[in-house]
């Protein structure tokens, strides 16, 4: 079936570390997204990429760099410059940004700091 | 900031119609209305979006205000498994989605 890996599930990262967040997508889709959602909270978006190699600023970007060399993997990398990266981490995907295109999602990643 | 308002949190009872208010009243001409629900530790689910007319599909049906300010996702038949935070989002072509906190539904046994 079609949908989104994210790996892994669960994460530590130690103070001073980078961390990188695994996002593939078998959808075919042109679209992505990373997102943070702190607890009781919406989410929150960090990057997108509308196309292979080209991506752009969310809301929130700083601490956080990402890269899109293949169209199925959209992988976020949490720098030490995040001051505060514990958090649930969302990756998601869409055929394009049109606005009547419904986003698809993983099933996340919690990243904790040790 | 979010641009739709939804009440924080919702009950309803086991088999009953649950109707979820969402207003928008900033909405342009091209936004969509998208509605998403997230249920604990899992990533959000696509459940319906529209733009001007009523939409039904497997999961829910939307009704949109024939001005389109406020908008109601209805769940015909409330089951345990609806339990979710529900999100309704504005979405306009290539721009950013803002999700807010949504409603948190609870379903009574």
């Amino acid at each position: 079936d079609g949908g989104i890996t994210q790996s892994p599930k669960y994460l530590f990262r130690k103070e001073g570390q980078n961390v990188t967040l695994s996002c593939e997508q078998n959808l075919n889709h042109d679209a992505m997204y990373w997102y943070r959602q702190d607890p009781g909270q919406g989410l929150r978006l960090i990057y997108y990429s509308q196309i292979v190699n080209d991506f752009q600023k969310g809301d929130i970007a700083e601490g956080y760099s990402v890269s899109r060399e293949k169209k199925e993997s959209f992988p976020l990398t949490v720098t030490s410059a995040q001051k505060n990266p514990t958090a649930f981490y969302l990756c998601a995907s869409s055929w394009g940004l049109d606005s009547n295109q419904p986003q698809h999602f993983g099933d996340g990643t919690r990243l904790s700091i040790l | 900031d979010a641009k739709t308002t939804q009440p924080n949190s919702m009950e309803s009872n086991e088999e009953e119609p649950v109707h979820l208010p969402c207003n928008h009243s900033t909405i342009s001409g091209t936004d969509y209305i998208h509605w998403y629900r997230q249920l604990p530790s899992q990533g959000p689910e696509y459940v319906i979006h529209g733009l001007t007319s009523n939409v039904n599909n497997r999961m829910a049906s939307l009704a949109i205000a024939e001005d389109r300010k406020s908008s109601t996702l209805i769940l015909h038949r409330a089951t345990l498994r609806d339990a979710a935070v529900y999100y309704c989002i504005l979405k306009t072509s290539y721009d950013k989605v803002i999700f807010g906190p949504g409603t948190s539904l609870s379903v009574i046994p």
